[in-house]
């Protein structure tokens, strides 16, 4: 079936280093690609989205690229700032149906 | 604009005692609506979901149930509450297809 793997954490950070948080898919046909924060005691808010192929969603300094051949969208952002901390979910919806599937989420700490 | 609304935002119960979360949606006719479950430090278990007045899906076995009184309204119970609810509670909504999910703030139910 459909499903998400992203990167375990926790992961560490000083201020305005560079982010990666991986993030892998199997999914039939062509879903939909997404990222979520969520900061402490708050639901998820949507970070930024992708809907086909090589689509790059982009937000507040984050981006992400729909790569299928390698069936990836990984979270990426060139300086981050302690008010990122938080912890990240990938997510996919198959376009069909009703479903959505979350990773296990991501814990970022960015240290001044 | 749309929004969702949870409420409460905390709730401490004792075991064995009833539960009811309330989730609204404004801004939007036939929402999809679901029900997730965070336990701390972990992913989304996606608890129900509905497509319409009175349709509910549940994605696992367990003491809670879910209703749709009405089209943009989404209530969770049990009667008898366990130690393992505990957790934060996420209701979402989307639009259907390929539409992201938009998150409530959540309620964070504490069983004593």
């Amino acid at each position: 079936g459909d499903s998400v793997t992203q990167m375990e954490g926790p992961v560490t950070l000083s201020e305005e280093a560079f982010l990666t948080i991986n993030c892998t898919y199997t999914a039939t046909g062509y879903p939909s690609l997404f990222w979520y924060v969520q900061y402490p005691g708050e639901g998820l808010q949507l970070l930024l989205k992708a809907t086909k192929a090589d689509d790059k969603g982009s937000n507040k300094g984050f981006e992400a690229t729909y790569r299928k051949e390698t069936t990836s969208f990984h979270l990426e952002k060139g300086s981050v700032q302690v008010s990122d901390s938080a912890v990240y979910f990938c997510a996919l919806t198959p376009n069909t149906g009703n479903q959505f599937y979350f990773g296990t989420g991501t814990s970022l700490t960015v240290i001044p | 604009s749309q929004t969702i609304h949870q409420w409460p935002a905390t709730l401490v119960q004792p075991v064995g005692s009833p539960l009811s979360l309330e989730c609204t949606v404004e801004g939007t006719s036939n929402p999809n609506l679901y029900w997730y479950r965070q336990a701390a430090g972990r992913g989304l278990q996606l608890l129900f979901y509905s497509v319409g007045i009175g349709q509910i899906s549940s994605e696992v076995p367990q003491n809670l149930s879910a209703s749709r009184p009405q089209d943009r309204q989404f209530i969770l119970s049990s009667k008898k509450l366990l130690l393992s609810d505990s957790g934060f509670y996420l209701c979402a909504w989307n639009s259907g297809g390929s539409q992201p999910q938009h998150f409530g703030d959540g309620t964070r139910l504490s069983i004593l």
